[in-house]
């Protein structure tokens, strides 16, 4: 079975730094998403981690660790847009099905 | 590229009749596509798998006869939900990959709602 789990919420101050952590036992794998979500759309693509290490990407970096099953995803200079669900996936190794997390809501303040 | 789109965005039915869901890549060939539920503040569960011109894979506890999917062609899927019960409103997101890539691009949703 698949096991994923992130803090389902956290809130920020505009130009602060977040990281969202996720957990995942999953029964195989292949490769760790992030994805954005805001309320009521489809969600976006942040990024994609199959090997250990830091992936840096603008405002957004993902880091990955195998050995320990976890990840995180970790937002710089927040701004008020950045509100929205951040989603953790796992992809499964014989087929391209994603295990997602519940999701986290990151709310930014000013 | 790699733009989805979902036809409806919104529905609205009566309990009992049946809703088409589209979903279309159109800007590539999509071997392979993703039907999700989402319900409130909650995550995306995957629904099934379809792969163009073969019967779709479903999910553990997703009922066949019910949640109705065609892949037809490489650029679209169709999700029909038979016999619709107000427990079947949901927000429906479908994805797509090619061949090519190991990203899943999401399309917009459909939202429904059944009184």
């Amino acid at each position: 079975g698949q096991n994923i789990d992130q803090p389902t919420e956290m809130t920020a101050t505009e130009g602060a730094i977040v990281q969202i952590n996720c957990t995942y036992q999953t029964s195989g794998f292949n490769g760790l998403f992030w994805y954005q979500q805001h309320a009521g759309e489809a969600p976006t693509f942040l990024s994609y981690n199959v090997l250990d290490g830091l992936e840096e990407k603008g405002r957004f970096s993902s880091f990955l660790s195998r050995s320990k099953g976890y990840s995180y995803l970790l937002l710089k200079e927040l701004q008020m847009k950045d509100s929205a669900s951040y989603l953790c996936a796992v992809k499964e190794p014989n087929d391209y099905k994603l295990s997602f997390g519940a999701g986290t809501t990151v709310t930014v303040r000013a | 590229g790699a733009v989805v789109s979902q036809h409806p965005s919104r529905v609205i039915c009566k309990s009992g009749t049946s809703v088409k869901i589209e979903c279309r890549s159109l800007d590539f060939q999509a071997t392979t596509m993703f039907w999700y539920r989402q319900f409130p503040k909650k995550s995306l569960m995957l629904m099934a798998t379809s792969n163009e011109g073969s019967k779709a894979t479903y999910e553990q506890g997703v009922e066949k006869d019910k949640f109705l999917i065609n892949h037809a062609s490489l650029t679209l899927s169709t999700l029909t939900v038979t016999s619709a019960h107000p427990e079947d409103s949901s927000f429906y997101i479908c994805s797509a990959r090619s061949q090519a890539s190991y990203e899943q691009y999401f399309g917009p949703g459909t939202r429904l709602t059944v009184t």
